[in-house]
C-alpha cells in the first residue's frame, strides 16, 4: 500500500530564506507527482507535475525534485516571502488515483 | 482556459438529512473527474473518480454516493447524512494524458 509522508508537519522561517521541503513514498511505481499549496479553509492550488521520467521541474522560484528509485521528493523555495505562508502537499499518481501527504505547513514571517 | 466550480461553499445540515453537492468543469471535454474529502486533522482521501458519464468508481465504503450525468458535471449525494461525514469536501479535474489535477475551492459540510 502507498503511503506518503511529509518532513516537517510545521516550519517557521524569516523572510528571504531558502528552504527546502520533503516527500518521501513507499513504491516507486506511480506515473508522476504533484506538489499543491492550500491556503486556509481554500482548494488547493497545483503548483508543479513531474512525471515518472523526469528528474526536476520550475516555475519560477519553485523547483522539484524527483528520484523515484529511492521514493524521495522536494520542493526548494528561494527567497521566501511572506505571501509563500501555506500548507504545502504532495501526491502521488500510482495510476490516475492520487494519494496525498499530510502536509507542511509553512510560515514565513517579514 | 479550464475553470472548476463546486457550490454550496459552506453547508450545515442536520444528522439523517439528505446531501447533494455539485461541481462543474468548463472549458474541456471528457475530463476526468474527482470528489475528495479532507476530514479534520487528517489527509486528503479520494473517495469516487469517474473517466466519463455514468461511470463511477467508489474508493472506500461509506455512506456517500457520485454521479456523472453529463460530462462535465460531477455529483456528490447521501440519503442521510451521519455525524463522521462532516469534512471539506474537494472536486477535481484532469485532463487525457499525464496531466495535472486541478481542484476546486471546496465545500465545507458541517453536520450537527
Amino acid at each position: 500500500k502507498q503511503e506518503v509522508t511529509q518532513i516537517p508537519a510545521a516550519l517557521s522561517v524569516p523572510e528571504g530564506e531558502n528552504l527546502v521541503l520533503n516527500c518521501s513514498f513507499t513504491d516507486s511505481a506511480i506515473y508522476n507527482l504533484q506538489w499543491f499549496r492550500q491556503d486556509p479553509g481554500k482548494g488547493l492550488t497545483s503548483l508543479l507535475l513531474i512525471q515518472s521520467s523526469q528528474r526536476e521541474q520550475t516555475s519560477g522560484r519553485l523547483n522539484a525534485s524527483l528520484d523515484k528509485s529511492s521514493g524521495r521528493s522536494t520542493l526548494y523555495i528561494a527567497a521566501s516571502q511572506p505571501g509563500d505562508s501555506a500548507t504545502y502537499l504532495c501526491a502521488v499518481d500510482p495510476a490516475d488515483k492520487l494519494i496525498f501527504g499530510t502536509g507542511t505547513r509553512l510560515q514565513v514571517f517579514p | 482556459s479550464q475553470t472548476i466550480h463546486q457550490w454550496p461553499a459552506t453547508l450545515v445540515q442536520p444528522v439523517g438529512s439528505p446531501l447533494s453537492l455539485e461541481c462543474t468543469v468548463e472549458g474541456t471535454s471528457n475530463p476526468n473527474l474527482y470528489w475528495y474529502r479532507q476530514a479534520a486533522g487528517r489527509g486528503l482521501q479520494l473517495l469516487f473518480y469517474s473517466v466519463g458519464i455514468g461511470q463511477i468508481s467508489s474508493e472506500v465504503p461509506q455512506n456517500l454516493s457520485a454521479s456523472r450525468p453529463q460530462d462535465r458535471q460531477f455529483i456528490l449525494s447521501s440519503k442521510k447524512l451521519l455525524l463522521s461525514d462532516s469534512g471539506f469536501y474537494l472536486c477535481a479535474w484532469r485532463g487525457q494524458g499525464n496531466q495535472p489535477q486541478h481542484f476546486g475551492d471546496g465545500t465545507r459540510l458541517s453536520i450537527l
